[in-house]
């Protein structure tokens, strides 16, 4: 079975460089959620997206934008990337209406 | 505002033992879902069990079963016949149905299974 793809797997980037990363969701979901896991910690959720609407928002900074595009896939964009911006980014996918979220392998994201 | 509380940073057990993590939650929904995640190094996030809140019965899932209270707000996996392949850190996970789906996660507990 399809599941969800992240890309890419790794990224390095250095301070106050920009970052894109990609969430291709499971076909026919219509959710897409983003998580952030730092070192040692659990997984914190960004913001989500139902049918290319933002459906809510965590506590991402301002510095992250992201949406939903028509095909689905969902896009965060990081800019002024700072030292702490260095995580495990995670994206799941989900059918409305259902509880379950598919989650991705996640993108690591190394600010030097 | 939901919380979720795993209080065992780290357990350990002998392969083939029964071991129990624990997990609790506040909520004022009355309707929601918890679940366990598995994240072994791969650093994937596998799904282990869920529970529905309007189900008295426990779920199971083989080896994996839950003890879900809920009048205590009490949510604990229990793992049975542990294997070598089960080290992992374990997230347990919130989310309610009056808003929007998102997960709310624990700190994780850390387990390792001893040979």
């Amino acid at each position: 079975a399809a599941g969800v793809i992240q890309s890419p797997r790794h990224l390095i980037k250095e301070k106050r460089e920009t970052a894109t990363l990609k969430c291709y969701p499971i076909p026919r979901h219509d959710t897409v959620y983003w998580y952030q896991q730092g070192p040692g910690q659990d997984p914190q959720f960004l913001i989500s997206f139902y049918e290319k609407m933002q459906s809510d928002k965590g506590s991402i900074p301002d510095r992250f934008s992201a949406q939903q595009f028509s095909d689905y896939h969902s896009e965060l964009n990081m800019s002024s990337l700072e030292l702490g911006d260095s995580a495990l980014y995670f994206c799941a996918s989900s059918l409305a209406g259902l509880y379950e979220q598919y989650f991705g392998p996640g993108t690591r994201l190394t600010v030097t | 505002a939901q919380t979720v509380t795993q209080s065992q940073p780290e357990m350990s057990v002998q392969e083939a033992e029964t071991v129990t993590l624990s997990c609790t939650y506040d909520t004022s929904e009355n309707n929601y879902y918890l679940f366990w995640y598995k994240q072994p190094p791969s650093r994937q996030m596998i799904l282990v069990i869920r529970q529905e809140a309007y189900k008295q019965q426990n779920a199971t899932e083989n080896r994996f079963s839950v003890n879900f209270q809920k009048a205590a707000k009490s949510f604990s996996l229990k793992i049975s016949d542990s294997q070598l392949g089960d080290t992992a850190m374990y997230f347990c996970a919130f989310m309610g149905t009056s808003g929007t789906y998102k997960y709310i996660f624990g700190t994780g507990t850390r387990l390792k299974v001893l040979a």
